[in-house]
C-alpha cells in the first residue's frame, strides 16, 4: 500500500522567512513524488515533481529514499505562497494501473 | 481553452439517492481521473480512464462507477448515497494515463460540491 503523510495541517512563517513543508511516504516500490498546489479559489495544480530536479517559483523539493522524504523548501517566503500545498505519490497499488496517492496537505500562511 | 470543465458546480441529494456528474477534459487529452477530497483531507482516488477503458481504480464500494465517452468526456456515477458520500468531487485529465510517463502532468478541473442529506 503506499501513503503520504504530511504532518502538520497549518503552517505560518513571516514574510523573507525560510519555510519548509514537510512530506514522508511509505510505497515498497520505486516512488515518483509531486507537490501540488492550490491558490486561494484557484484550481489544484501541479508545482514540482521530483523526477524533474527543477526549482519552481523558488520552491525546490530532494527525494531522499533512506528517510522516504520528500519536504518541500523555499529559503526565503513571499506573501503570494501562500496556499495549500498536497504532496503526491504516483504509484501501483493493488494490481492496478499507477495512481496518484495525496498527502492530507498543508495550509501555508506567510505573514506580511 | 477553459480548462477541465465540471458539472454541476454544487448539487445537494438525500441518502438513498443517485448522483451523475460529469466532466469535460482539456481538448487533446485522452485520459480523466477522478477523486473524491473530504473535508479536511487531500484528493483520493476513485477511477482513471483512457480510450474508454477503465486503466485504474481506487479502493471505492461498488456503488461508484464511471464511463468514458467516445469524446473523452466522462461521467461519474454514485447510487444509494450515503452521507459520507458528501465531498468535493474533483476530475483530472492528462494526454495519457498516468503509468504512460512521469512527465505526465494531471490537470485539475473545479470540481462539484456533492452534499447528501
Amino acid at each position: 500500500a503506499q501513503r503520504v503523510t504530511q504532518p502538520e495541517k497549518l503552517l505560518s512563517v513571516f514574510k523573507g522567512a525560510p519555510v519548509e513543508l514537510k512530506c514522508n511516504y511509505s510505497y515498497s516500490g520505486s516512488p515518483e513524488l509531486f507537490w501540488y498546489v492550490q491558490y486561494s479559489r484557484q484550481r489544484l495544480q501541479l508545482l514540482l515533481r521530483h523526477i524533474s530536479r527543477e526549482s519552481i517559483k523558488g520552491f525546490t523539493a530532494d527525494l531522499n529514499k533512506g528517510e522516504t522524504s520528500f519536504h518541500l523548501k523555499k529559503p526565503f517566503a513571499q506573501e503570494e505562497d501562500s496556499a495549500m500545498y498536497y504532496c503526491a505519490l504516483s504509484g501501483i497499488s493493488s494490481g492496478s494501473a499507477r495512481q496518484l496517492t495525496f498527502g492530507s496537505g498543508t495550509q501555508l500562511t506567510v505573514l506580511p | 481553452d477553459a480548462g477541465v470543465t465540471q458539472s454541476p458546480t454544487h448539487l445537494i441529494k438525500t441518502r438513498g439517492q443517485h448522483v451523475t456528474l460529469r466532466c469535460s477534459p482539456i481538448s487533446g487529452h485522452k485520459s480523466v481521473s477522478w477523486y473524491q477530497q473530504v473535508l479536511g483531507q487531500g484528493p483520493q482516488f476513485i477511477f482513471q480512464y483512457y480510450e474508454k477503458e477503465e486503466r485504474g481504480r481506487g479502493n471505492f464500494p461498488d456503488r461508484f462507477s464511471a464511463r468514458q465517452f467516445p469524446n473523452y468526456s466522462s461521467e461519474l456515477n454514485v447510487n444509494a448515497l450515503l452521507l459520507g458520500d458528501s465531498a468535493l468531487y474533483l476530475c483530472a485529465s492528462s494526454p495519457f494515463p498516468s503509468d504512460f510517463s512521469s512527465y505526465n502532468e494531471q490537470f485539475f478541473g473545479p470540481g462539484t460540491r456533492l452534499t447528501v442529506l
